[in-house]
């Protein structure tokens, strides 16, 4: 199994600031691309942002941005919103079990 | 527009079983494989059974094989989840999401199944 460490476990930053999020994998997948970006806000599903590493699903502001191949991959937001203040995980699909990062709590 | 509702989450004692369902709306459903995720309270997201479109090919993690069993009636445009011999540890909110090529592009808001005596 595929372990997906994030970090850093909590990022404290204000509106307006970048916010940069790793997710490292403990081994390459088959498709080094198989990677996704969810963000979860309390009480709420997780909505995805980010697919094969770097493109932004429907609706996704172009402040999001993914990058990164192999075993590190990288979220950034460039310029955050109030409403970005949320918990971000990655999950990797290319190799079976799917699996997920243990999250990153982006605070205000 | 996509739709899941999940449905049947409730209070359960150890050892009990408990069906939950995920209705689907917007898509046709059975073109697409289908997966439950589940969030225990305060924690991380876990992948834990997946069906493909057709039903034929199904896995599961291994922290709940033997015991969960997941089905799909395309007809109904319909996934579920039975939980037979349930464990404080299979507390948690349950998500039924649509996999588009591995990645979830739709997720239920989910259903919550505590386990308690």
């Amino acid at each position: 199994e595929i372990v997906l460490t994030q970090s850093p476990g909590t990022l404290s930053l204000s509106p307006g600031e970048r916010a940069t999020l790793s997710c490292r994998a403990s081994q390459s997948f088959s498709s080094s691309l198989a990677l996704a970006w969810y963000q979860q806000k309390p009480g709420q599903a997780p909505r995805l942002l980010i697919y094969g590493a770097s493109n932004r699903a429907t609706g996704v502001p172009d402040r999001f941005s993914g990058s990164g191949s192999g075993t590190d991959f990288t979220l950034t937001v460039s310029r955050l919103e109030p409403e970005d203040f949320a918990v971000y995980y990655c999950q990797q699909y290319g190799s079976s079990p799917y699996t997920f990062g243990q999250g990153t709590k982006l605070e205000i | 527009q996509v739709q899941l509702v999940e449905s049947g989450g409730d209070l359960v004692k150890p050892g009990g079983s408990l069906r939950v369902s995920c209705a689907a709306s917007g898509f046709t459903f059975r073109d697409y494989q289908m997966s439950w995720i589940r969030q225990a309270p305060g924690k991380g997201l876990e992948w834990i059974s997946y069906i493909s479109n057709g039903g034929d090919f199904i896995y599961y993690v291994d922290s709940v094989k033997g015991r969960f069993t997941i089905s799909r009636d395309n007809a109904r445009n319909s996934l579920y989840l039975q939980l037979n011999s349930l464990r404080a540890e299979d507390t948690a909110v349950y998500y039924c999401a649509r996999e588009n090529y591995g990645k979830f592009d739709y997720w239920g808001h989910g259903t919550l199944v505590t386990v308690s005596s």
